[in-house]
């Protein structure tokens, strides 16, 4: 049972336009969440992460927005670049219960120069 | 500060065999998590340890077991190997007990023959 979906398997956007990657949720325990920029045969590099007491988190270029009653996150990129071009994951935990993280099965995000 | 790392980056085995994967977290970080991922299941969770206990399990059989080390560092063990086992195993370290980030290292690529 996939607990967190990534509905869209990729995306293409034009360079400096807004990316916006989505993720839904069905564990109402869950509280905390990530994102993850992946390449091929590497591990994930951590890019932002929420918790349920915001709905908002920015760090520079990208900014993740959580809608609890929704159970989805979004993580808009701006501007994007070509270099933003990867694998990108959600992973939501219910921290009461440790660090065990349930991830979606990712976006290919692809800038256009 | 060095990051996660993970030995041997490539591995292969024979069917039957059993292996063993390393990992060392990043300094200071107590929770150590592993991770299976495979083209048709994603990241999939397989174990957390935190000060050496196991804190939770994930829905893998028994052949797949792991342990932590008083210095934090963790292995994981697969006996009796099978060709389904072939994946990336992805080892994440985190700070704390719980609602905090997790850092991946590298990987360890398995091809089991």
């Amino acid at each position: 049972d996939q607990q967190v979906k990534q509905n869209s398997p990729s995306l293409s956007v034009q360079e400096g336009r807004i990316s916006i990657l989505n993720c839904d949720y069905t564990n109402s325990m869950f509280d905390y969440f990530l994102w993850y920029k992946k390449y091929p045969a590497e591990g994930p590099t951590f890019l932002i992460s929420i918790s349920s007491i915001k709905d908002k988190n920015e760090d520079g270029r990208f900014t993740v927005f959580l809608n609890k009653s929704a159970k989805h996150l979004s993580l808009h990129i701006v501007p994007s670049q070509p270099g933003d071009s990867a694998v990108y994951f959600c992973a939501a935990s219910d921290s009461n219960t440790g660090n065990q993280f349930y991830f979606g099965t990712g976006t290919s995000l692809t800038v256009i120069p | 500060k060095a990051g996660v790392t993970q030995t041997p980056r490539y591995l292969i085995k024979t069917r039957g065999q059993q292996v063993t994967l390393s990992c060392s977290p990043i300094s200071g970080h107590r929770s150590v998590s592993w991770y299976q991922q495979t083209p048709g299941q994603g990241l999939q969770f397989l174990f957390e340890y935190f000060s050496e206990t196991q804190r939770n399990k994930g829905n893998f059989p028994g052949r797949f077991s792991g342990r932590q080390f008083s210095n934090s560092r963790s292995e994981m063990n697969v006996s009796t190997l099978e060709l389904g086992d072939s994946a990336l195993y992805l080892c994440a370290s985190s700070l704390a007990s719980m609602g905090t980030e997790a850092f991946f290292g590298q990987g360890t690529r398995l091809t089991v023959v």
